[in-house]
């Protein structure tokens, strides 16, 4: 079955950077890509980008463009994002998710744990 | 970027009541639409689909309609594991955004 497992919460100051890690398994990782959403503490839902693992590509919310990075390690199944100078309201719950094959696009059905992002001094 | 206006923002039921839940776009997203249910803590879960196709294992009475800027999401018969907050999402264009939710109470 379709997994995807992600790292662990992570305690940062502001002005640091964080990197989140999410491992799929139980199918071919090129053949989907890979989208992070994030939720703060009371929130909504916020998308953030999403990778192309087949070639790299990514596509980046303009909220977000310069400060994240999202990659993939095809040889691990990994996919990885990170986001630097954080600041206190990037605490939030940051999800990978992947889509359902038979819909027509950005279809979520599957979805990590996620991880908890706590940016404090 | 395509604005999604969730109504309402919470609502309080019965248990077998019929409920609704509206997203409006602010543009035609076709029927680039889905909607999701999150329990606190949890990551989202997708009920609906393109706007009205049910994903495989979520309970019948669940049910998504609407195409263009107007949907609706209706639960016919509400049930206790039902409560939870409701999204819609949509994909006509990036970046991909959702609305505000919806929080169901019993």
């Amino acid at each position: 079955q379709v997994l995807l497992v992600q790292s662990g919460g992570e305690l940062k100051k502001p002005g640091a950077s964080v990197k989140v890690s999410c491992k799929a398994s139980g199918y071919t990782f090129t053949n989907y890509g890979i989208t992070w959403v994030r939720q703060a503490p009371g929130q909504g839902l916020e998308w953030m980008g999403w990778i192309n693992t087949n070639n790299g590509h990514t596509d980046y919310a303009p909220k977000f463009q310069g400060r994240v990075t999202i990659n993939a390690d095809t040889s691990t199944s990994t996919a990885y994002m990170d986001l630097r100078s954080l600041r206190s309201d990037d605490t939030a719950l940051y999800f990978c998710a992947r889509v359902i094959s038979y819909c027509g696009g950005d279809c979520f059905g599957y979805w990590g744990q996620g991880t908890l992002v706590t940016v404090s001094s | 970027d395509i604005q999604m206006t969730q109504s309402p923002s919470s609502l309080s039921a019965s248990v077998g009541d019929r409920v609704t839940i509206t997203c409006q776009a602010s543009q035609d997203i076709r029927n680039y639409l889905n909607w999701y249910q999150q329990k606190p803590g949890k990551a989202p879960k997708l009920l609906i689909y393109d706007a009205s196709n049910l994903e495989t294992g979520v309970p019948s009475r669940f049910s998504g309609n609407g195409s263009g800027t107007d949907f609706t999401f209706t639960i016919s018969s509400l049930q206790p594991e039902d409560i939870g907050r409701y999204y819609c999402q949509q994909y006509e264009n990036l970046p991909l955004t959702f609305g505000g939710g919806t929080e169901v109470e019993i």
